[in-house]
């Protein structure tokens, strides 16, 4: 049974540019979520993705979008990159019908802004 | 707004020395309370979701609990692979996401 997969691992850009990152979510789940996580931090809530749509989203700014796809695979692009963007990304997934469901988050993409 | 805090935030301890982490939380209507455990420049791994106060789960080693206002994971006779961060995090009212303690840095000497 395939867990949570991203990609790529690591990533390195610019500041200005764009960036996309990628999320298969463990078999059987229909929701994904993504969080962001600086050194030394818990991670901290971007958007929940649901039925395609995007169905919860925390405080970042509309530089942060997203997109799930009819597979449940989803992408998280972040666009005018800042140095502070520099972070682990995390997916997680889960399954979306109800509330208190655990999520199982992926190994991460690390990104660093330069 | 959903809280959490966790101490401490660095824990040293021997081999075989137990002890405990502690979680401490407000939210709104819980509906969930889960422990993952994190190695460095790894996603979080979970550990257990507890749903009420009173309720108990146990893991190997480890052994989590739930008050109304905290939660304990509890680490017996611990191993040095048993070193990481481990995160708490809380899910309430009618929020989706998870809001995350900073996590305690737990070092195992052998």
């Amino acid at each position: 049974d395939a867990g949570v997969t991203q990609s790529p691992t690591h990533l390195i850009k610019t500041r200005g540019q764009q960036v996309t990152l990628r999320c298969s979510p463990k078999s059987g789940h229909d929701t994904v979520s993504w969080y962001q996580q600086a050194l030394g931090q818990g991670p901290q809530f971007i958007f929940q993705y649901y039925e395609e749509e995007e169905r919860q989203r925390g405080n970042f700014p509309d530089r942060f979008s997203g997109h799930q796809f009819p597979n449940y695979s989803s992408e998280l692009n972040v666009n005018a990159l800042l140095l502070g963007d520099s972070a682990l990304y995390l997916c997680a997934s889960s399954l979306g019908t109800s509330g208190g469901d655990t999520q199982y988050f992926g190994p991460g993409t690390r990104l660093t802004v330069l | 707004e959903d809280q959490v805090t966790q101490s401490p935030e660095a824990l040293r301890l021997q081999e075989g020395e137990s002890s405990s982490l502690n979680c401490s939380y407000t939210v709104s209507g819980l509906r969930g309370l889960f422990w993952y455990r994190q190695d460095p420049g790894k996603g979080p791994e979970f550990l257990f979701t507890l749903y009420s106060a009173g309720e108990e789960k146990e893991k190997e080693r480890l052994k989590a609990t739930l008050t109304k206002k905290e939660s304990f994971l509890h680490i017996t006779a611990p191993k040095p692979e048993d070193s990481a961060t481990y995160l708490c995090a809380v899910q309430g009212g009618s929020a989706r996401q998870l809001t995350f303690g900073s996590g305690t840095q737990l070092t195992v000497l052998p």
